[in-house]
């Protein structure tokens, strides 16, 4: 069975400083790979995902995250953060056959210092 | 907008209260979900439906009750609660249910136990 650990619970940055929140999974295959972001009062929307190919994945809102192998992490990262970013962050870890595989992390809340 | 929405948004109920959260897909999926986010723990797949039938039930109490009359609809129905019941009950909606799909979350209805 996969596993997938986030392992800050909260991390501050200040506005415009780069982000990097990590992400490690347990797998024996190559996993399919998900960033969440959660703001406050709402539901998870999809920041970016990962399948295969290109190990480095675009995202929306000016996110990417990298996929090792080797490190088995999928860490997301944003050059320059806003205010706005302020929210709960979570990476899931997928695999077939169903979507009961699918594990998410236990987030990371990411404040935003002005 | 992530095309799934939740009503109601908040809701308090008494122990012997009934009631139940409605989920509305509007983005064509065959598979629903609902989940239970509660604080400081991981987000927890209570169940799963594809095209209607329900194929994943993780050891819910049974005073939960899930009710999928249609593909896009998605009930839980909810009676003789606990107050460690109290938590954000989240619906999404995926287009396969498959580990490897992206799923698409309403913004959840809070709920609280008194």
């Amino acid at each position: 069975a996969q596993s997938v650990t986030q392992p800050d619970i909260h991390i501050t940055v200040s506005e415009g400083a780069s982000l990097e929140l990590r992400c490690n999974y347990s797998y024996g295959a190559t996993p399919y790979l998900f960033w969440y972001v959660q703001s406050p009062g709402q539901g998870l929307q999809l920041l970016l995902k990962y399948f295969s190919g290109d190990t480095l994945v675009q995202g929306i809102k000016g996110f990417e995250a990298e996929f090792k192998r080797s490190q088995s992490s999928f860490n997301l990262r944003k050059p320059s953060v806003h205010w706005s970013d302020a929210a709960e962050y979570f990476c899931a870890v997928g695999a077939l056959p169903t979507a009961s595989k699918i594990i998410f992390g236990s987030g990371t809340r990411l404040s935003i210092r002005p | 907008e992530t095309g799934v929405t939740q009503t109601p948004r908040h809701l308090v109920m008494g122990m012997t209260n009934k009631k139940s959260l409605k989920c509305e897909q509007h983005l064509g999926h065959n598979a629903m979900y609902w989940y239970k986010q509660s604080a400081k723990k991981p987000l927890e797949l209570m169940f799963v439906y594809s095209l209607e039938e329900r194929v994943e039930n993780n050891s819910v109490p049974s005073r939960f009750s899930p009710e999928c009359p249609n593909s896009s609809h998605l009930f839980l129905h909810l009676h003789t609660l606990q107050p460690e019941d109290s938590a954000l009950y989240l619906c999404a909606s995926s287009q396969e249910e498959t580990g490897a799909s992206e799923q698409y979350f309403g913004p959840g209805t809070r709920l609280t136990v008194t």
